[in-house]
């Protein structure tokens, strides 16, 4: 699976965009881009995943550059409950197991 | 639907003895995985099933981890003797179906001190 490099930290502003970047840019052309999210004391949650195209759901956007190359999970109006370690995964088409990496510590402050 | 259930969520038991950590998947999930969480290490995958084969098992440490699953509904972490080192959060996450393009639902993990 290709490698990815995510900030290790950030803050965020409540009621603000929070804007995570990682970088892939390794990444070949039958691997998805996951995101999954882990708020402390709990098990990891999935937040979006997608291929090319840019997706959208109900907890956040992931726009994904031509390019393939780096991605951006969108936050729309993070909370307080947004505060958590945010992965970012890439996985080849396939795959039989998830790996994560070290993630990027969100903080959103009041 | 309940979720991925693990029990307990607390052990604390002593060096050299015999740890068994209980995992039920959501039903109808034909995938089960088993991971482990340190500071150190961060998210390690243990092993992992599918049709309640293991599929592979190169992330469990070493002999004194062992994984089963006898049934669909139910899989076992177990180590013996335990050791210090293997205090951790052990989490189990259940898929329908591996993982590419689907979603893997984690348990609440279970906190493991070995003293």
């Amino acid at each position: 699976d290709a490698k990815t490099t995510q900030p290790t930290s950030m803050d965020c502003a409540e009621g603000r965009a929070a804007n995570l970047p990682c970088n892939h840019s390794t990444i070949s052309g039958n691997e998805y881009v996951y995101w999954y999210r882990q708020i402390h004391s709990q098990g990891p949650q999935y937040i979006i995943h997608g291929l090319k195209n840019n997706e959208t759901n109900e907890m956040a956007s992931l726009i994904i550059t031509e390019d393939r190359k780096s991605s951006t999970l969108i936050l729309p109006h993070a909370t307080l409950r947004d505060t958590a370690v945010y992965y970012c995964i890439v996985v080849i088409q396939g795959a039989q197991k998830l790996v994560f990496g070290q993630g990027t510590r969100l903080t959103i402050n009041p | 639907d309940a979720g991925v259930i693990q029990s307990p969520r607390h052990e604390v038991t002593e060096m050299g003895q015999e740890v068994t950590l209980r995992c039920k998947p959501i039903s109808g999930h034909n995938s089960l995985f088993w991971y482990r969480q340190t500071m150190m290490r961060g998210l390690e995958l243990l092993i992992y099933f599918n049709n309640n084969v293991p599929i592979d098992d190169s992330g469990m440490p070493e002999d004194r981890f062992s994984a089963k699953m006898p049934n669909a509904s139910f899989s076992t972490l177990k180590i013996q003797p335990s050791e210090p080192r293997d205090s951790a959060v052990y989490f189990c996450a259940s898929s329908r179906q591996g993982v590419q393009g689907e979603k893997l639902f984690f348990g609440s993990g279970t906190q493991l001190s070995v003293l």
